[in-house]
Formats: C-alpha cells, structure tokens, sequence
C-alpha cells in the first residue's frame, strides 16, 4: 500500500491521559500536514512541515498539542493533557513539492480520538 | 481571515436529475481543490482548479473556478447512487489550505 498510513485507526483514553499518532506519508512526498474532523464540519488545519521544517501552526493548535517529523519522512502528533473537547479524527496529508503536482494533498485514513 | 462556504450543506436528490453544488472563498486564492468523502473514509481529491475560468470534468462531475466572483460550482449530471457521498471544497492560500463544512449528497433510486 503506498498511500498515507496513519495509527492507530482507533483511539480511545481517559481525560488527562496523553496521546501519540503517527502518520507515513507517501515515500518522497515532502510536504505533510495534520488537520482535525469533527463530525458534520471539514477538516481543519493545525499544522505542516516540509521536510522536518515545521512552517506554520495554526491558533487551533494548543501548547497541549505537538508536532514533529525528525528525519523528514514519518510524524507523529502528540496531544498531552487530553480533553472532552479534543474528541475528533486526526487526518494526515502529504503532498510532492513540486509545480506540476499542484500542491495536491493526499489523505490518510484519519485516526479517530474519543476522550472519555 | 480566509472563510470558504458551501451550501447547500445537506443535499438530496433523485437518480437522473442535475444538481449545483456551490462554494464561495472570502479572499484571493492561490489554489481550489474539490474533494469527496466517503463515511468512515479519508478524502479523495476530485479536482484542483488554478485559474480563473478554470473548468474540469471527470464523468458526471463538472467543477469551475469564477476568481473574481470567488467562487466555485461543482455540479453533478445525471446523478446515480454511487455519488452519494460528502464533497468539500477546499481554498490554498500560501499553504494555508481552508476547508467548507461540506455537501452531504444523497442521491435516492
């Protein structure tokens, strides 16, 4: 499967705990950002790196939330501290940087995060 | 602050019969994409439009890109079943990629 892989596909924790997901971008794609889903709404930017740069960060992302991709390949997002509010998906995206591509971004499947 | 809306948000239509989905952007963009959503699935992109009058087609799915007016119409011909999904469009603004609530299309034999 060469498509965006996130996991865990499921995740469900206690208020209070902390979480981590990673998400595998498509092999070469420089670009990878995260968004958040809730239900009903689109998705919602909170961060990109190129490389292992991270570029922007979005007000959504709070000082609980932190992003990395240390060698330019794989991320994970890591959310301490959880709250009811962060319940959502968590969608990955990568994207080639390149002209011709045209800066499209391709989904994972999301991981779905129920904070109880 | 960059806003994309679309509407109509809930949509349901009969098999055969034509339909528009709009989408207006609040500020110069660089780039419109169109995408759908499957229930529990990630997002597939659709299409992406650059340039005013931009106009792509892919079966009965017909997107345009009006800069000026800011907007953006995606409209479906001819519906099947199989079209029943959510269609969110999307405006990049150096990077900044905003999303529409989305179009929740139903379409019913």
């Amino acid at each position: 499967d060469t498509g965006v892989s996130q996991n865990p596909r499921h995740k469900i924790t206690k208020r209070g705990q902390n979480v981590t997901f990673r998400c595998d971008p498509i092999s070469e794609h420089n670009r990878l950002y995260w968004y958040r889903q809730t239900l009903g709404q689109g998705p919602e930017f909170l961060t990109y790196f190129q490389n292992e740069a991270q570029l922007e960060k979005s007000r959504l992302l709070s000082d609980r939330f932190s992003a990395e991709r240390p060698k330019g390949s794989f991320s994970t997002l890591e959310i301490q501290r959880t709250e009811q509010g962060d319940s959502a998906m968590y969608l990955c995206a990568s994207s080639p940087l390149s002209r011709l591509a045209k800066n499209i971004q391709y989904f994972g499947a999301g991981t779905r995060l129920s904070v109880l | 602050e960059l806003k994309v809306e679309q509407n109509p948000l809930f949509l349901s239509m009969q098999e055969g019969k034509n339909y528009t989905i709009y989408c207006n952007y609040s500020t110069t963009s660089d780039r419109l994409y169109w995408y759908r959503q499957d229930p529990g699935k990630s997002l597939e992109s659709l299409f992406v439009l650059l340039s005013n009058g931009a106009v792509k087609q892919e079966g009965r799915l017909m997107a345009s890109l009006d800069t000026k007016a800011r907007l953006s119409t995606l409209h479906i011909t001819a519906a099947v079943h199989d079209l029943s999904a959510t269609y969110f469009c999307a405006v990049d603004r150096n990077n900044d990629m905003r999303f529409g609530a989305g179009t929740r299309l139903t379409v019913k034999p």
